[in-house]
């Protein structure tokens, strides 16, 4: 299965933005979601696990949720900083393969 | 906390072959997988495989299959990968990732691969 994200978002300081990444085939559900920020020059960082986990360090900004709807899973950022302009991958499982996201790139204006 | 210490940037031709290394430390070694994710320049996260440090058992998607190979030493909690008949392609940043059953990943700096003729 293939996982679908937006290329770009921007939102403006203080905002909220949502970031989707929808799962072409199989449910969503199926399988732990997790999302990495990645900085430019960075290795990437886990601000998501297990579909909406928040690893210790990560504000509370970040949240995650699935949609069995819409087959999708989504990272909430909300009061936006700057220091959130980055690029931001979901990833998933298939058969103990690990799939991810193109990647979305977060403009903070 | 968990570090994961990755082997130096390398520069190698068109052919060869690469090995970088990633050295675990601030967790029991054998109890998490190691993941390797590689990111060409100005491109998105691909996923090479996976070794299990407890028993050494690994798994490679198909693209790869028969060009990369994992290992690891648990007596240095290192993990290793190896990229064989390099191209141009092959160019990019490779990582390494602690992968626990339950919990966060944990990401290496990142070993920058070129392949130049």
């Amino acid at each position: 299965f293939m996982l679908t994200q937006p290329r770009s978002l921007s939102e403006s300081l203080g905002k909220t933005v949502i970031i989707s990444c929808t799962r072409s085939s199989g449910r969503i559900a199926s399988n732990y979601v997790q999302w990495f920020q990645q900085r430019p020059g960075s290795s990437p960082l886990t601000v998501i696990y297990e579909d909406n986990q928040r690893p210790s360090g990560v504000p509370d900004r970040f949240s995650g949720s699935i949609d069995s709807s819409s087959n999708s899973a989504s990272l909430t950022i909300s009061g936006l900083k700057t220091e959130d302009e980055a690029d931001y991958y979901c990833q998933s499982y298939d058969s103990g393969n690990w799939v991810f996201g193109g990647g979305t790139k977060l403009t903070v204006l | 906390q968990v570090q994961l210490v990755q082997s130096g940037a390398e520069l190698k031709k068109p052919g060869a072959s690469v090995r970088v290394s990633c050295k675990a430390s601030g967790y029991t070694f054998t109890t998490s997988y190691i993941h390797w994710v590689r990111q060409a320049p100005g491109q998105g996260l691909e996923w090479l495989g996976w070794i299990n440090p407890g028993i050494g058992e690994t798994k490679y998607p198909r693209k790869f299959q028969g060009r990369v190979t994992m290992t690891r030493d648990t007596s240095i909690t290192t993990a290793f990968m190896e990229l064989n008949s390099l191209s141009f392609d092959d160019t990019a940043i490779y990582f390494c990732a602690r992968v626990p059953l339950r919990g966060e990943v944990s990401w290496g700096q990142g070993t920058l691969v070129t392949v130049s003729s």
